[in-house]
């Protein structure tokens, strides 16, 4: 079957950094997601990786390792806006979003 | 530009009441299309997809049903709700290429009483 865990939730304290994990089990890769969703708003789009390595888009870096099936998402200098869910997402064999249960942060002042 | 559009926001309804939800996409042909359900502090759960016109897939059997009328109009829809179709409704397209992602609309908040 299709598998993606990341943790349930995180706890940060805000200006600090933290790196949300997950890892994938899935048939065939054709990419890997990350979307942060507000409480009670829909998912927005933070970042895609389909090469391994690290992906940076200001405070926000994404990386991905394909062989081990594992990717995070790390964050700097985090805001009290940056209270949210982080959810996972790989695209399958299929083109397909396989999605995670998704990891909740709260910061803390 | 591409968008995205989904109504109602919110939406109470009696049990056994019927259930339309409408979601349409502009700036864009022959997109994929999705209905989504996400249970409050749950994931998100993948109800239907069309890849075309009239081409619904399901991917939980239930009371609900989608179709698609046109190429950009996407319908969610119930004869009878029950109560455990509560939820937060997200419709979503991507292009038909590898490197896009999911864009969503905004989401119905429906709440069956």
């Amino acid at each position: 079957g299709q598998n993606i865990d990341q943790p349930t939730e995180m706890t940060a304290t805000e200006g600090a950094i933290v790196q949300i994990n997950c890892t994938y089990q899935t048939s065939g890769f054709n990419g890997l997601f990350w979307y942060q969703q507000h409480a009670g708003e829909a998912p927005t789009f933070l970042s895609y990786n389909v090469l391994d390595g690290l992906e940076e888009k200001g405070r926000f870096s994404s990386f991905l390792s394909r062989s081990k099936g594992y990717s995070y998402l790390l964050l700097k200098e985090l805001q009290m806006k940056d209270s949210a869910s982080y959810l996972c997402a790989v695209k399958d064999s299929n083109y397909q979003l396989i999605w995670g249960a998704g990891t909740k942060l709260i910061i803390k002042p | 530009s591409q968008t995205i559009h989904q109504w109602p926001a919110t939406l109470v309804q009696p049990v056994g009441s019927p259930l339309s939800l409408e979601c349409t996409v502009e700036g864009t042909s022959n997109p994929n299309l999705y209905w989504y359900r996400q249970a409050a502090g749950r994931g998100l759960q993948l109800l239907f997809y069309s890849v075309g016109i009239g081409q619904i897939s399901s991917e939980v059997p239930q009371n609900l049903s989608a179709s698609r009328p046109q190429d950009r109009q996407f319908i969610l829809s119930s004869k009878k709700l029950l109560l455990s179709d509560s939820g937060f409704y997200l419709c979503a397209w991507t292009m038909k290429t590898e490197t896009y992602g999911y864009t969503f609309g905004s989401g119905t908040r429906l709440t069956v009483v």
